[in-house]
C-alpha cells in the first residue's frame, strides 16, 4: 500500500480540456511537492506547498493543499500537447523523519 | 555538468551477480536518496542518508544495501540481483529542512536475466 494514492494513474485528454489530478493520504504531511517527469530523465520540481488549504498558481497549473495536510490537488485548465508527462506528487512525511515519499505518478497525454 | 550524476545509465547484470550504482552531487547537499521506479508504482524509497554518517532504510530495503563514501557520494549495490530488481533507479539529493526540492539523477535503467 502506498503512502500517497494518486489519482488517475492514466489520463488522456483533447487539447482544450480542464483535468484535475489528486494525491490522496491517511497521513499527515509537513509539506507536499509536485514533480514533473520527462522519458529518460529524472523527476523535476513544478511546486511546493506548505501550508494547509494554500493554493498556488503555475500558469495554468494550480496546486491546491489540503486543509489538514493529508492531501493535494493538481488543476489544468485549458490543457496543451505540452503538458503531456507523467506528474508525481510527493510529501515530506511527518511521522517518517521528513523522508520524501511519492505517490505512483499520473501519467497525461493531451492530443492535438 | 550534471549536479547529480548516476553511473551507469544503463547495465544487464546475471541472476545472482553483485552490482554496484554510483550517484555523485555537487549540489554541496547533505541529503541523498536512492528511489527505485517501476511502472504503476511511482517512486519507491529504498535507503535515504541525511549526512555522511547517517543510513536509513526506506520502504524497500530488502535486497540492497548503501555506502555513503563522502558527503558527494552514495552508492546503491544489490548483493545478489534477482530479475524482480529489474527496474529503473534514480538518486536524489536534498539541503535539510521540511520542504526543500529533491534533485534527481538521469536514472540507471538496471535488466536482471
Amino acid at each position: 500500500t502506498q503512502l500517497l494514492e494518486q489519482s488517475p494513474q492514466f489520463l488522456s485528454i483533447q487539447e482544450g480540456e480542464n483535468l484535475t489530478v489528486y494525491c490522496n493520504s491517511s497521513s499527515v504531511f509537513s509539506s507536499l511537492q509536485w514533480y514533473r517527469q520527462e522519458p529518460g530523465e529524472g523527476p523535476v520540481l513544478l511546486v511546493t506547498v506548505v501550508t494547509g488549504g494554500e493554493v498556488k498558481k503555475l500558469k495554468r497549473l494550480t496546486f491546491q493543499f489540503g486543509d489538514a495536510r493529508k492531501d493535494s490537488s493538481l488543476h489544468i485548465t485549458a490543457a496543451q500537447p505540452g503538458d503531456t508527462g507523467l506528474y508525481l506528487c510527493a510529501g515530506a512525511w511527518v511521522q517518517g523523519a521528513q523522508k520524501l515519499v511519492f505517490g505512483q505518478g499520473t501519467r497525461l497525454t493531451i492530443n492535438p | 555538468d550534471a549536479d547529480v550524476t548516476q553511473t551507469p545509465r544503463n547495465r544487464i547484470t546475471k541472476t545472482g551477480k553483485r552490482i554496484m550504482l554510483e550517484c555523485s552531487q555537487t549540489k554541496g547537499h547533505d541529503r541523498m536518496y536512492w528511489y527505485r521506479q517501476d511502472p504503476g508504482l511511482g517512486l519507491r524509497l529504498i535507503y535515504y542518508s541525511f549526512d555522511v554518517k547517517d543510513i536509513n532504510k526506506g520502504e524497500i530495503s530488502d535486497g540492497y544495501s548503501v555506502s555513503r563514501q563522502a558527503q558527494a557520494k552514495f552508492s546503491l549495490s544489490l548483493e545478489s540481483a534477482i530479475p524482480n530488481q529489474t527496474a529503473l533507479y534514480f538518486c536524489a539529493t536534498s539541503a535539510p529542512g521540511m520542504n526543500t526540492e529533491a534533485f534527481f539523477g538521469q536514472g540507471t535503467r538496471l535488466t536482471v536475466v
